[in-house]
């Protein structure tokens, strides 16, 4: 079955307790990207990768680390969280390019304390 | 800088009842696609409609369209007939094109929560 695959999907944790969420797809998609989902600000974009290697930052990058070591995995690195990290957080594949579909993977709840 | 205004936070109908959820979006390129997300209850974000700014041909899937007009530069989706089912928060999204091959991302509106009562 064709996925994008987070983990943790919840966690806690406290501030400045570094943390990553880590995202996996099986469909051979060479496009990557992280976004995070607050209540009435909708979702918006932290990072992406064109390719293996390559990522660049998106609307909101500040706080937040992405590698691209493998083709089918992006980790979302927190090297010191805030309370103000806290948010829903989704991971995105799509073929090519921001501009074809995007397969979110099921979301993750992090809280900061 | 590319932006989507997604007017209406939130609608209840009643089940049945005809409904349209607006979306504006601005842009500079002329090369640009335009997206629909649905995140039911369960959270999940669930592709719905991807059309391109050459396109502006209305869509028609079941009880769902599209109504794409580059004049007002809206993207409006109808629900027809609406179920509880369709309870659920609506996304509409841009993303830019470059040379067909776009960096950036899909830029999201705020969302439409929309409540369907039986």
């Amino acid at each position: 079955e064709a996925q994008v695959t987070q983990n943790p999907r919840y966690l806690i944790t406290v501030t400045g307790k570094k943390l990553t969420v880590t995202c996996s797809q099986n469909m051979n998609h060479e496009y990557m990207s992280w976004y995070r989902q607050d209540p009435g600000l909708g979702l918006r974009q932290i990072y992406y990768s064109m390719n293996v290697e390559v990522t660049d930052k998106g609307d909101v990058p500040e706080g937040y680390k992405v590698s691209r070591k493998e083709k089918r995995n992006f980790p979302l690195i927190l090297e010191s969280p805030s309370p103000n990290q806290t948010s829903l957080y989704f991971c995105a594949s799509s073929l090519w390019g921001g501009n074809t579909e995007a397969f979110f993977g099921q979301g993750t709840r992090l809280t900061v304390v | 800088a590319q932006k989507v205004t997604q007017a209406q936070t939130e609608i209840s109908v009643v089940e049945k009842e005809d409904v349209t959820l607006d979306c504006v979006y601005e842009t500079r390129d002329t090369t640009y696609y335009l997206f629909w997300y649905k995140q039911p209850p369960s959270g999940e974000l669930v592709f719905l409609i991807r059309r391109n700014s050459f396109d502006e041909q209305n869509e028609i899937s079941g009880r769902y369209s599209w109504n794409f007009q580059k004049s007002t530069s809206s993207f409006n989706f109808t629900i027809t007939a609406s179920q509880v089912v369709d309870s659920a928060v609506y996304f509409c999204a841009l993303s830019e094109g470059y040379s067909g091959g776009g960096a950036d991302g899909l830029t999201f509106g705020k969302g439409t929560h929309l409540i369907i009562q039986p």
